[in-house]
């Protein structure tokens, strides 16, 4: 059974930051594009970031670029989001997503999710 | 691509069928349209991919057609566990954006 577990969510102050670790079983972690999306308060859901299996390519949309990086540990199974330069706007549950064999466009397995609150 | 669904909420009764629309602004080549379920507290769930197959595991009360602008879910014989919001994402041209969703909930 595919399993994915968010941690590392919580309060931060704008312009803070946090990192958010995926862990991953049930599958075959290094052989899947891995990514995440989030979810507003109220709102609809968004693409953050993606990666693909060897680390060599990431996309990252426009509203977190240069502010977030993902990254990934095939030794460990794990997905981290490294998140900077917090803005209010990021605030959102975050969730852990496996991307199909195609690539990562959609999500085949979600996680439950994280919550990342920016507040002063 | 921005996608429209409809409608906003949907009130249906149990063993009823529903149907859910999903307009995109744009047209989505090669029927790349996903449809999700989401339940509060929950992971979202993958139900339909490619505009018409389903994913692993659900269920043939779910299906999915359409092409080109206008997408459509249905689900047949509704159960308790079918009240959920459900999500049309396109997967043609990146940005790869998720509609609104549409809520089913018990009539």
């Amino acid at each position: 059974e595919v399993q994915l577990v968010e941690s590392g969510g919580g309060l931060v102050q704008p312009g803070g930051s946090l990192s958010l670790s995926c862990s991953a079983s049930g599958f075959t972690f290094r052989i899947y594009d891995m990514g995440w999306v989030r979810q507003a308060p109220g709102r609809g859901l968004e693409w953050v970031s993606a990666i693909n299996t060897g680390s060599t390519y990431t996309r990252n949309e426009d509203y977190v670029k240069g502010r977030f990086t993902l990254s990934r540990d095939n030794s460990k199974n794990t997905l981290f989001l490294q998140m900077n330069s917090l803005r209010p706007e990021d605030t959102a549950v975050y969730y852990c997503a496996k991307c199909p064999s195609s690539g990562c466009h959609y999500v085949d397995y979600w996680g439950q999710g994280t919550l990342v609150s920016v507040s002063s | 691509i921005v996608l429209t669904q409809s409608p906003g909420t949907l009130s249906v009764s149990p063993g009823e069928r529903a149907t859910l629309s999903c307009r995109a602004s744009q047209v989505i080549s090669g029927s790349s349209l996903a449809w999700y379920q989401h339940k509060p507290g929950q992971a979202p769930r993958l139900l339909i991919y490619g505009a018409s197959s389903r994913a692993t595991g659900i269920s043939d009360r779910f299906s999915g057609s359409g092409s080109g602008t206008d997408f459509t879910l249905t689900i047949n014989r509704l159960e308790p566990e079918d009240f959920a919001v459900y999500y049309c994402q396109q997967y043609a041209k990146s940005p790869f954006a998720f509609g609104p969703g549409t809520k089913v909930d018990i009539k």
